[in-house]
């Protein structure tokens, strides 16, 4: 079975910082991942999504992610912070049949 | 543009009282999922329907219902057996449902039971 597990329900940044959002896999086939956003009161957008043509993912808004196999993890990472990337990021694996399962969701607050 | 729409945004429920929270999509996407967001564990799956007239149960089904008559449309009911009904209530679309399958999400509804 397929599972995802972020590290840290939140992450506070100052603006400009490093962002890092951690997620960890855990599944017994290959895993195709994603990383989606979601905004106060709104569905979720897609990020990125990983499905084993690289393992640098980059995506949208100046985010990215790297596929470590070794490590099972899929962090998500973004060089300088804006205000406007605060919001809840969640990481999610392909769980058969086209439906995703989520982990539990880390909520990014930048600081000015 | 293309999308799904949720409605309503917003909903309050006396218990005992089923409702119902519309989901309509003009994609033309075969799949359709319905996820129940509470804070601080993530996105839960619900129901799926992978093709008209057929759905499946996910991981919290108990005390909710669908349908899936149309393409466009898949309406979920939340009865009056669900427990603890009040949460945020996503429902999103895809073309397929094969492993780099991309979910497209609406804005939400959520419901709320006084």
């Amino acid at each position: 079975a397929q599972s995802v597990t972020q590290l840290g329900s939140h992450v506070s940044v100052s603006e400009g910082a490093l962002v890092l959002l951690r997620c960890n896999y855990s599944s017994s086939v290959p895993p195709y991942l994603f990383w989606y956003v979601q905004y106060p009161n709104q569905g979720l957008q897609l990020l990125l999504k990983y499905t084993s043509a690289a393992t640098l993912v980059k995506g949208i808004n100046g985010f990215e992610a790297e596929f470590k196999k070794s490590e099972t993890s899929f962090h998500l990472t973004k060089p300088s912070a804006h205000m406007s990337d605060a919001a809840e990021y969640f990481c999610a694996v392909n769980g058969g049949t086209g439906k995703l399962i989520f982990g539990q969701g880390t909520t990014l607050q930048v600081k000015p | 543009d293309g999308g799904i729409t949720q409605s309503p945004k917003y909903l309050f429920r006396k218990e005992g009282q089923n409702v119902t929270l519309s989901c309509e999509q003009n994609l033309n996407h075969d799949a359709m999922y319905w996820y129940r967001q509470d804070p601080g564990q993530g996105l839960r799956l619900i129901y799926y329907s992978q093709i008209v007239n057929d759905f499946q149960k996910g991981d919290i089904a108990e005390g909710y219902s669908v349908s899936r008559e149309k393409k466009e449309s898949f309406p979920l009911t939340v009865t009056s057996a669900q427990k603890n009904p009040t949460a945020f209530y996503l429902c999103a679309s895809s073309t397929g449902t094969g492993l780099t399958n991309v979910l497209t999400f609406g804005a939400g509804s959520r419901l709320t039971v006084l």
